[in-house]
Parts: structure tokens; sequence; C-alpha cells
């Protein structure tokens, strides 16, 4: 059981050009996200999705696209990388149950990607 | 602007003594709240999470605390070891039927030996 895994672990790019970031999970957890992680800053949703088939936009979705074709991935595409969005880059997924009078939303991380952009 | 407040950004402490880490946020009304360990280099990992209704919660040598009127809750760590640094960070299930997160930009904490 490897839980979530993101690849590359580190990257760097040139101003223009593209890459794809690739999460997995095997804990069957329907919803996934990707977050960015930038110094001073909690972690800022770029997208996400609540399954198969479905994503959404988060707070920071501009310069991003996504695809869930499968329910364990979820990838991350920069179609022309900015300096700016270097950073580093962590997938989650997450299960729903309910908890006393609320929701358990625990999300499980990736070990990150970091992103270079020059 | 953030929802979810921390405080101090950073701290130092000597091994073996205690600290208290803050969260304040400013959103209602919330499902849970988290506190997650981040490890350099590393993703987060959750240490405990309380529901709006519960006041207190202990994952071994670490307790959290919430004050739903307050909009507050702490993290206190006892008898701190070398392994304990890391960034702690608060993190706010907004809404019931919302699964998107907030974080707070998490309090950095180092002990010395």
């Amino acid at each position: 059981n490897a839980g979530v895994t993101q690849t590359p672990k580190f990257r760097v790019l040139k101003t223009g050009q593209s890459m794809t970031l690739l999460c997995a999970q095997d804990m069957n957890h329907e919803y996934m996200y990707w977050y960015r992680q930038d110094p001073g800053m909690g972690l800022r949703l770029i997208h996400y999705s609540v399954g198969e088939g479905t994503t959404a936009k988060g707070e920071v979705p501009d310069g991003y696209n996504v695809s869930r074709l499968k329910k364990q991935n979820f990838l991350l595409g920069l179609e022309s990388a900015a300096p700016s969005q270097t950073s580093v880059y962590f997938c989650a997924s997450s299960y729903s149950e309910t908890l006393g009078q609320g929701l358990n939303t625990e999300a499980f991380f990736g070990q990150g990607t970091r992103l270079t952009v020059v | 602007k953030n929802q979810v407040e921390q405080s101090p950004q950073s701290l130092i402490i000597l091994e073996g003594k205690n600290c208290t880490l803050q969260c304040n946020y400013t959103v209602s009304p919330f499902s849970n709240l988290r506190w997650y360990k981040q490890d350099t280099g590393r993703g987060p990992v959750s240490l405990t999470i309380m529901t709006f209704s519960e006041n207190t919660k202990s994952n071994g040598r670490y307790t959290a605390t919430l004050d739903a009127d307050t909009k507050q809750s702490s993290l206190h760590i006892t008898a701190s070891q070398l392994s304990d640094s890391a960034s702690y960070i608060c993190v706010v299930s907004l809404t019931l039927n919302d699964y998107k997160l907030s974080f707070g930009a998490g309090t950095t904490v180092t002990v010395r030996a």
C-alpha cells in the first residue's frame, strides 16, 4: 500500500515549456487535490476532483489544467510554464465519513514535487 | 485573505521543554479542524482532528484544543524531542458539503539539544 505517489520529485523547466505531474493513489479515495506550497503561505488549492471524470477549479487555477480519467490518477498540466509557477506541488486524496456531528475529511498527501521554472 | 491564521510563525525550543502553537480561523460553520505535521521535504501528515463539538484531542505528546466560540485552536507539544522539529499546519474543513480544506501558513518548530 503506497498511499499517494507523485512523479517526478524534482523538475527544472524553461519558461514556456510544458509538463505533466502525475499523482496516483491506491486507497480508492473519491477526492483528489492539487496544491502548491510557497514560502510563508498556506497550501493553496489549484484544482480538485470529487470523482472520476470530474474536475473543478480551486483558489489558484490559472495556468494549470487537470484530468481525472481514472479514479486512482490525477494529472496536473502546465501548458506554458512561467517563473511564477516555481513552487512545491502536493497532491492529496481524501475520503469522507461521518464523524460525530461533522465530517472527517482527512487528506493524505504525496511527497511533493519541487518545480523550478527558469 | 487567508481564513486560517497561525502564530507564531516560528519558534525554537530546547529538547524536553513544552510549547504551544495557536490557530485562529474566521469562517463558520466548519466541519472539523485538523493539525498536520510536515517534516522538511515531506508531505503533511495528520496529527489530530476535532469536530466543532469537541474541546480537546490528544495524540501521544500532542494535545489539541478547540474553542468554537472564539474560533481558536491550540496545539501543545509536551516534553519536546528532536524529531518534533517540523512545520505544524492548522487546517479547517470549511463546510459540511464541501471537501475543500483551508490551510494556515504553519508554525515552524525547531527543537535543539
